[in-house]
């Protein structure tokens, strides 16, 4: 079993949709939940961050984690065509800086 | 935040030879790490790059293939050896921020085509 599952997508959705991103997960160990952009041709950048369980807002992105079930979501409110990128949700352990990746979801959002 | 530069962006390889990517950051930092992405696929670990002392490899990578240099808190490079078309990919630097977070920096990434 994978560390880290992730739907690969694609996923197509239309301007102002609602996009959830999800990713599961094996080892409880993992206590900080990263989700990465990345554009093509383009370096990962950090989108946002939680630690432990719960949810996270900022802007029209929520991130959600329940540790009980090792699920990881990424959720989009009024999609834009500039989110048309990959999605890459990566858990870390709180006395490392490695992440583990997930494969990545590709969204693209059109007009 | 952490700025990094990667040379070279990219490069066509005859199958045999080696290449040395470089990794500059803009400001010093405690770790950094080199992961791979072949087409279609998500970043995979290869090494981190400890500065002073030997890389430590991700089950799957080796030293003979991956060499790494970190000699300062700036700068690293990787070598690709004996270079096959497998080797195709995306070879992406990155560092760690200054938050305790895990957010890491990320070059935009060299990509190796090997004929």
């Amino acid at each position: 079993q994978k560390e880290v599952e992730q739907d690969p997508g694609p996923l197509s959705v239309p301007e102002g949709a609602i996009v959830s991103l999800n990713c599961t997960y094996s080892n409880s160990a993992f206590q900080y939940f990263m989700w990465y952009r990345q554009y093509s041709r383009k370096g990962p950048e950090l989108l946002m961050y939680t630690y432990s369980s719960g949810n996270k807002e900022d802007g029209r992105f929520t991130a959600q984690v329940d540790k009980s079930s090792k699920y990881i979501s990424l959720f989009i409110r009024d999609s834009q065509p500039s989110d048309s990128a990959t999605y890459l949700c990566a858990p870390k352990k709180g006395n490392t800086d490695k992440l583990i990746f997930g494969t990545g979801t590709r969204l693209q959002v059109f007009p | 935040s952490a700025v990094i530069s990667q040379k070279p962006s990219r490069d066509i390889c005859q199958r045999g030879t080696s290449l040395t990517i470089q990794c500059q950051v803009d400001s010093q930092v405690t770790m950094m790490f080199w992961y791979r992405q072949q087409p279609g696929q998500s970043l995979t670990l290869i090494a981190t790059a400890n500065q002073g002392s030997e890389a430590t490899y991700e089950s799957g990578f080796v030293i003979d293939k991956f060499p790494i240099s970190r000699p300062n808190l700036t700068f690293s490079t990787l070598t690709v050896s004996n270079m096959s078309p497998e080797d195709s990919s995306i070879y992406l630097c990155s560092a760690s921020g200054t938050r305790n977070t895990g957010e890491l920096f990320f070059g935009e990434g060299s990509r190796l085509t090997v004929l």
